[in-house]
């Protein structure tokens, strides 16, 4: 699977947007991107994955580059719950253990 | 609701005292896995089933047994625990095995071997 990189911290205010931004330059063709966070000592959380096209669902949207080397997660009002450690994961179709590969994340804080 | 649950979340035992770690799932899913969290090492995968009766290696599988028995149930099973096995523990599950499935994740166990 490609490797990703994320910033390793950002805040928000409360309330706006947080974009967070994730670099998969070596992805291949067959890998999908996939993000999940994980708040401080819970389960890994699922939040949206996609291949090529944009996706939105009611937790979060994935915009992908057309080139598909980087993508961003955007939370379109974060409030203090979605402080948490987001991870971009770049997962090809056929991994036949569908084994989570998480690296540093970025560590979200949402101010009040 | 769907969900995955584990039990015990919190458990401290001694070093050879075999323990087991359950986890259920209640979403029909094919696909099962235990992973391991450590400060500094990630999410460590130790084993998946891909269904009833079949189960392979993770990463790091020394240490420990699985089974699966029955669809919904996944036990993890420490024969003879060591400190070096003190660890936070997720079960997850998913609809199918492969690549383009999320899994969705137990809230997790914190075992302590001293």
């Amino acid at each position: 699977d490609a490797k990703t990189t994320q910033p390793p911290s950002m805040d928000c205010a409360e309330g706006r947007a947080a974009n967070l931004p994730c670099n998969h330059s070596t992805i291949s063709g067959n890998e999908y991107v996939y993000w999940y966070r994980q708040i401080h000592s819970q389960g890994p959380q699922y939040i949206i994955h996609g291949l090529k096209n944009n996706e939105t669902n009611e937790m979060a949207s994935l915009i992908i580059t057309e080139d598909r080397k980087s993508s961003t997660l955007i939370l379109p009002h974060a409030t203090l719950r979605d402080t948490a450690v987001y991870y971009c994961i770049v997962r090809a179709n056929n991994n036949a253990g569908n084994m989570l590969t998480f690296g540093g994340g970025t560590r979200l804080m949402v101010k009040p | 609701e769907a969900q995955v649950t584990q039990n015990p979340r919190y458990l401290i035992t001694v070093t050879g005292k075999k323990l087991t770690v359950t986890c259920s799932q209640n979403m029909n899913h094919e696909y099962m896995s235990w992973y391991r969290q450590d400060p500094g090492l990630g999410l460590r995968q130790i084993y998946y089933s891909m269904n009833v009766e079949v189960t392979d290696k993770g990463d790091v599988p020394e240490g420990y047994k699985v089974s699966r028995k029955e669809k919904r149930n996944f036990p993890l099973i420490l024969e003879s625990p060591s400190p070096n096995q003190t660890s936070l523990y997720f079960c997850a599950s998913s609809s199918h095995g492969g690549g383009k499935h999320e899994q969705y994740f137990g809230p997790g166990t914190r075992l302590t071997v001293t």
